[in-house]
């Protein structure tokens, strides 16, 4: 079954420090994968997304996520996180065979100590 | 602003009514489509629309949900007789289509709440 698990429900980390949000997903056909930031109150916000190629990509923001078949993980990460990042961060998975649907992770919320 | 656009953004209704929600996707995406989303769960996927034709649509969506696109541009979704678990916030998102995979760009969603 096609599904996507990120393990953290909730994460807090200083200002400043750096940050690492799992996902790990079940994906019968290539994967495409995505990271989407939701802020309180606000619609999906693309962050990155893999495709195909090198496997560490670059999103918007600062955030970087790598792909790694062998472990089925696309972990998102941010060397030096902002008040402004908390929010609820949501890891996606699509494939080439279907035009449709996009599985979601349950999402982890973020918060930020200053 | 071109981005994908939702109208209302907050609905409450009684239980037993019918509400209706517009999405307007960006207007060179031929794809549109609606997730669901309840508290403390990511997106879940409703039904889709290349054009005006309805392609697939999730169990999730019942026969008390009706959604159209009746000539390719916005779609409206249609809830009738709601009931309390109907509670969450609707999301519309719309994508080109062609060769590829394209990533979907949402709107802000519709939360509805039946009292």
């Amino acid at each position: 079954a096609q599904s996507v698990t990120q393990p953290d429900i909730h994460i807090t980390v200083s200002e400043g420090a750096s940050l690492e949000l799992r996902c790990n997903y079940s994906y019968g056909a290539t994967p495409y994968l995505f990271w989407y930031v939701q802020s309180p109150g606000q619609g999906l916000q693309l962050l990155l997304k893999y495709f195909s190629g090198d496997t560490l990509v670059q999103g918007i923001k600062g955030f970087e996520a790598e792909f790694k078949r062998s472990q089925s993980s696309f972990n998102l990460r941010k060397p030096s996180v902002h008040w402004s990042d908390a929010a609820e961060y949501f890891c996606a998975v699509g494939g080439y065979s279907s035009a449709s649907k996009i599985i979601f992770g349950s999402g982890t919320r973020l918060s930020i100590r200053p | 602003d071109t981005g994908v656009s939702q109208n209302p953004r907050h609905k409450i209704t009684k239980r037993g009514q019918n509400v209706t929600f517009r999405c307007d996707p960006i207007s060179e995406h031929n794809r549109l489509y609606w997730y669901r989303q309840t508290l403390g769960q990511g997106p879940e996927f409703l039904t889709y629309f290349q054009n005006e034709a309805q392609l697939e649509k999730s169990r999730l969506l019942s026969d008390r949900f009706s959604a159209e696109r009746p000539k390719g541009s916005f779609s409206t979704l249609e809830i009738q007789r709601t009931e309390q678990g109907d509670s969450a916030m609707y999301l519309c998102a719309s994508s080109p289509s062609g060769t590829g995979p394209y990533e979907q760009y949402f709107g802000p969603g519709t939360r509805l709440t039946v009292t």
